[in-house]
């Protein structure tokens, strides 16, 4: 079974400065990676995915994400956030079975 | 522009009370799912649908039901029997049975009770 991490509940960070979002996954299988974004009251919005091939992988937003196989890990990076990246942030796995598994989700404070 | 509709965005239930939550996409998905939101535990699958006329249960679908009679819609009722049914709704649709490809979400309905 696939299971998925997200380390930190919260994570509070001042405007323009760098950002990492944690994420590790646990499955037996390969996987299918995704990072979604939900501001306050809204769906979920994909941010950046990982299929196949280069293990970094750009999303909308100015966000980025890495594939470390080894480590079973996908953070998701952006080098200065503004106020408007406030907002929840969900890592999700595909892995054997037809169901996406998410994470239980980092809020992302920016602070001016 | 193609998406989800979720209706209404705010629904109070009655004790004893059905509801039942309105989800229609135009986006020619196969594949569409009901997830319930709250705070601190991520989204938790409570059903969902391949193809037309089939649906299976998720992991916590025990006071809900749901059917699929056409392809653009998967209504989600919530029966008396769910005895905490306050919560964050979201449905999402995708191309069907495929692990590569994402979900698309709507912008969800939050259930209160009276």
């Amino acid at each position: 079974a696939q299971s998925v991490t997200q380390l930190d509940s919260q994570v509070p960070v001042f405007e323009e400065a760098p950002v990492e979002l944690r994420c590790n996954y646990s499955s037996s299988v390969s996987v299918y990676l995704f990072w979604y974004v939900q501001y306050p009251n809204q769906g979920l919005q994909l941010l950046l995915k990982y299929l196949s091939g280069s293990t970094l992988v750009k999303g909308i937003n100015g966000f980025e994400a890495e594939f470390n196989k080894s480590q079973t890990s996908f953070h998701l990076r952006k080098p200065s956030v503004h106020i408007s990246d406030t907002a929840e942030y969900f890592c999700a796995v595909s892995g054997n079975t037809d169901k996406l598994i998410f994470g239980t989700g980092t809020r992302l404070q920016v602070f001016p | 522009d193609g998406g989800i509709t979720q209706s209404p965005k705010y629904l109070f239930r009655k004790e004893g009370q059905n509801v039942t939550l309105s989800c229609e996409q135009n986006l020619n998905h196969d594949a569409m799912y009901w997830y319930r939101q709250d705070p601190g535990q991520g989204l938790r699958l409570i059903y969902y649908s391949q193809i037309v006329n089939d649906f299976q249960k998720g992991d916590i679908a025990e006071g809900y039901s749901v059917s699929r009679e056409k392809k653009e819609s998967f209504p989600l009722t919530v029966t008396s029997a769910q005895k905490n049914p306050t919560a964050f709704y979201l449905c999402a649709s995708s191309i069907g049975r495929r692990r590569d490809q994402p979900q698309h979400f709507g912008d969800g309905t939050r259930l209160s009770i009276l």
